[in-house]
């Protein structure tokens, strides 16, 4: 079984430019989760989806951070502009609807200097 | 945000050593997740808790959901040096939020 694929791996940006992450689920998986995890910490949710609707933006800094998951599969998460703080590894991870268990891809290491 | 408590932050141990951390929180949750994370690579699922009071093994590993159901343990018995890395536990709860601690990192000397 495939697992979550992302991309790109790695980025480096100036701050103040736009970068967007790419996030394929495993397949049949309804449940889609953008984290944020920074040098040293736990991953801190972002967004969570239920097919294509937001079941939870809380913690998205929605003035530069927005994320679609158009038809309920693939999703991206894009940034606009960047700030130096933004430097972070992006997880995406999904999940089936029965028996809760979110498989993680290898993230998206973003650095902005 | 939920707050999970993990402790401890981080372990240095010899190998063939026996290993245990856990996870708090003020809240309950419906389940309890144990994954690890190796340098540059994504969090890796171990083991999987679904009810209070569960113990389920995975290899060396086993996990325990608290009986209070706002607390897991996981242990690691006989370690070894691959299993170096960073512990975290994930707590799901109402919206299915999947919430995460802050990491146990555990060093194992040959």
């Amino acid at each position: 079984e495939a697992g979550v694929a992302q991309s790109p791996r790695y980025k480096i940006i100036e701050k103040r430019q736009s970068v967007a992450f790419w996030c394929n689920p495993i397949s049949g998986h309804a449940t889609l989760y953008w984290y944020q995890q920074i040098l040293g910490q736990g991953p801190k949710l972002l967004i969570q989806f239920q097919n294509n609707g937001v079941v939870d933006d809380s913690q998205l800094p929605k003035d530069r951070f927005s994320a679609e998951r158009l038809k309920g599969v693939d999703s991206t998460l894009k940034i606009q502009p960047a700030k130096l703080e933004d430097s972070a590894v992006y997880l995406c991870a999904s999940s089936p609807i029965l028996r809760w268990k979110a498989f993680f891809g290898q993230g998206t290491r973003l650095t902005v200097v | 945000g939920q707050q999970l408590n993990q402790s401890p932050q981080s372990m240095f141990i010899q190998e063939g050593e026996d290993v245990s951390m856990n996870c708090t929180s003020s809240s309950i949750f419906n389940t309890w997740l144990w994954y690890k994370q190796d340098p540059g690579e994504g969090p890796v699922l171990l083991i999987a808790l679904y009810k209070a009071g569960e113990l389920t093994s995975n290899g060396r590993l086993t996990a325990q959901f608290g009986i209070t159901r706002k607390d897991s343990f996981l242990n690691i018995s006989a370690s070894i040096p691959s299993d170096v890395g960073i512990y975290f536990c994930a707590g799901l709860r109402g919206g299915n939020m999947l919430t995460f601690g802050g990491g146990t990192r555990l060093m194992v000397k040959p």
